[in-house]
């Protein structure tokens, strides 16, 4: 069955260094999206993306994060100078005619010391 | 405002025994309603979805029960399993050009043999 799939599963950075990271949703699928989740906490959205271009994001999805589809396989988000509260497990998802039924990857579990 | 959540943090059954995990939502606009369930260091899997003019759904061996006239939505489990222990998160999905997932706090399911 096909999956999402994410890399690194874990990323290290020190505070003010850019990381990228890298989704490569179900092949058939159109819509993709990345979430985040702090330790304990639930599921928040950050970003959707869809024909090329982001198509919603919210308040967390400030000017220090970006997202591409630099393929037509990989989905990316960068986040230029990371923040100690950036520190997350970021889920990336994808679905295909159905926005309501989102398949989730494994996350990235990001560390900002 | 949005907001979904949870009544319980923590649902505790037998091996065998049916379990109701229960969750209430805010946003009457919301078109569909879903249940994920989180396993320790994986991504949300897709349980099971109903849109808002139904008041029921079954899949296999889970049924959805939405009650709109007092925001309430409930995930059954037959026969509960050691394998469904895990984080059950409910979220609403937000339309939009390509909507988004809005999701609960989560319920942690404890199956005990």
């Amino acid at each position: 069955e096909p999956e999402v799939t994410q890399t690194p599963s874990h990323q290290v950075t020190q505070m003010g260094q850019e990381v990228i990271l890298r989704c490569v949703p179900i092949s058939n699928h159109l819509y993709f999206y990345w979430y985040r989740q702090i330790l304990g906490q639930k599921v928040e959205f950050l970003v959707s993306f869809y024909n090329n271009e982001i198509s919603e994001k919210s308040e967390i999805f400030d000017d220090q994060f970006s997202v591409e589809r630099p393929d037509g396989s990989n989905f990316t988000l960068k986040i230029r100078s990371t923040k100690l509260e950036d520190s997350a497990m970021y889920f990336c998802a994808s679905s295909r005619s159905k926005p309501y039924e989102q398949y989730f990857g494994p996350g990235t579990r990001l560390t900002v010391t | 405002g949005e907001s979904v959540g949870l009544h319980l943090p923590t649902l505790s059954v037998q091996e065998g025994d049916n379990s109701i995990i229960n969750c209430a939502y805010s946003n009457s606009a919301s078109d569909y309603f879903i249940w994920y369930k989180q396993e320790s260091g994986k991504g949300p899997q897709f349980i099971i979805d109903i849109r808002s003019n139904m008041d029921k759904r079954q899949g296999q061996r889970v049924t959805v029960l939405l009650n709109k006239t007092v925001k309430h939505l409930s995930l059954q489990i037959a026969a509960t399993q050691p394998g469904d222990s895990a984080v059950y998160f409910c979220a609403e999905f937000v339309s939009g050009n390509t909507g988004k997932l809005i999701f609960g706090q989560g319920t942690t399911l404890q199956v005990k043999p």
